[in-house]
């Protein structure tokens, strides 16, 4: 089936990393993302990993990818004001064009 | 380049009411999506056109909902009549042929019925 979880809040410090997770059931995935909502926003694509990488590594984002427990990770180093948002952890399979499956969302809080 | 545009981006109507909602997708992209999210649940796909056909509506709830698209341009879905449990965020997406990095999202059209 066709599932996809992770943690509804999460709030750090500023200045600290953010770890958002996410699990996904569906083995078939071939690409996995993170998308970015803020408020009164659309969503953003953050950042995506093919299934057959472990690691990907953009400016202050870090995704880490366990495909043999389908586990998805978001690190956010130096967490600013400006991460604040919620934020979305997706996996399609087959082709880009495909559906994507989204969890329900995390909401990163950020306090002083 | 101007992004995918949804209008309108709040709608307030009654149950029993019909409402159209619309989606301008990035100018060439033949891929449009439906997506929505409802009670701050996870957004869930509702309908994939490519061009003007139906590619996959696997995620329309039921006939009450209508989507189309227009010589492949714009995209319309209408929900007719509005139950309560439609309230949400509709959103749309569009991408080109080929793209692997993920699509591009309106902002989204809130759907609250009263």
């Amino acid at each position: 089936g066709e599932d996809v979880e992770q943690s509804l809040f999460l709030s750090v410090r500023e200045g600290d990393s953010s770890v958002i997770n996410c699990t996904y059931t569906d083995s078939s995935s071939t690409y996995l993302y993170w998308y970015k909502q803020e408020p009164g926003a659309g969503l953003q694509l953050l950042t995506y990993i093919f299934s057959n990488m472990d690691m990907k590594q953009d400016q202050r984002l870090t995704v880490l990818l366990n495909k043999k427990d389908k586990h998805l990770s978001l690190r956010i180093a130096d967490t600013q004001t400006g991460d604040s948002a919620i934020y979305f952890c997706a996996e399609s399979r087959y082709s880009s064009a495909s559906k994507i499956i989204f969890g329900s969302g995390t909401r990163l809080s950020i306090r002083p | 380049e101007a992004g995918v545009t949804q209008f309108p981006s709040h709608s307030v109507i009654e149950k029993g009411q019909t409402v159209t909602l619309r989606c301008d997708p990035i100018s060439g992209h033949d891929n449009l999506y439906w997506y929505r999210r409802v009670m701050g649940k996870e957004i869930k796909f509702l309908l994939h056109f490519v061009k003007e056909s139906k590619q996959d509506e696997s995620g329309m709830p039921n006939n009450r909902f209508l989507a189309e698209r227009t010589g492949g341009t714009y995209s319309t879905l209408k929900v007719q009549p509005a139950e309560l449990e439609d309230s949400g965020v509709y959103f749309c997406a569009s991408s080109q042929a080929g793209t692997y990095y993920g699509y591009t999202f309106g902002s989204g059209t809130r759907l609250t019925v009263v």
